[in-house]
């Protein structure tokens, strides 16, 4: 099952520059998405989310852009800072936010100081 | 902030043992839910719950697993004969409404020898 996709299983970014995450869906049926982080022994976090009625929605130092018509979203962080290292996993659900998450293999995040 | 808590942070079991994993969702949250990771995996939605009753399920969720509500405040997964793939880490998670983020507790760490 690969409905939701992140390619990059990695990425290391110098502190103080742009992270950029990013993300495939391929399941026309959802709407509603949300980047979720996650520390070594700790649950994931939620971050931000967006829905599909939107194409950008910022919190702070975190943008989540969603482009529907090539199903993929994107996550980023400026500046970056070494306490944003940790693995970023976005997630998606369908037509009724209350549905399961479909969530992406993640991506390792290092922010070198 | 208030935290979904689990208990407890790792179970050791042998293979045909039943466990059970223990879930202290926020308080005023309404829908329950348990996912799981299996090591190196994606996360996986197991299970949702709401007024008192499963409202979604994966094929994981065979007849093996159940989900209770046992009080006001926990809620239980129940695995009644375990098997080595059973191991992985279980998250819990809640949420307050229907189109709300998902808050997740740090996940108890199923080991099955």
């Amino acid at each position: 099952d690969q409905q939701v996709k992140q390619n990059s299983p990695s990425l290391s970014v110098q502190e103080g520059r742009i992270s950029i995450l990013n993300c495939d869906y391929t399941n026309s049926m959802f709407d509603y998405f949300l980047w979720y982080k996650k520390y070594p022994a700790e649950g994931p976090t939620f971050l931000i989310s967006i829905s599909s009625i939107k194409d950008k929605n910022e919190d702070g130092r975190f943008t989540v852009f969603l482009n529907k018509s090539a199903k993929h979203l994107s996550l980023h962080i400026v500046p970056s800072q070494p306490g944003d290292s940790a693995v970023y996993f976005c997630a998606a659900s369908g037509s009724n936010a209350g549905n399961m998450l479909t969530f992406g293999g993640g991506t390792r995040l290092m922010v070198k100081p | 902030e208030p935290e979904v808590t689990q208990t407890p942070s790792h179970q050791v079991t042998q293979m045909g043992q039943e466990v059970i994993l223990r879930c202290v969702p926020i308080s005023n949250h309404l829908y329950f839910y348990w996912y799981r990771q299996i090591l190196g995996q994606k996360v996986e939605f197991l299970v949702s719950f709401y007024n008192n009753e499963i409202s979604e399920k994966s094929e994981i969720f065979d007849d093996q697993f159940s989900v209770e509500r046992p009080d006001g405040s926990n809620f239980t997964l129940k695995i009644r004969s375990t098997k080595l793939e059973d191991s992985a880490m279980y998250f819990c998670a809640s949420r307050e409404e229907y189109d709300s983020p998902l808050h997740f507790g740090n996940g108890t760490r199923l080991t099955v020898t």
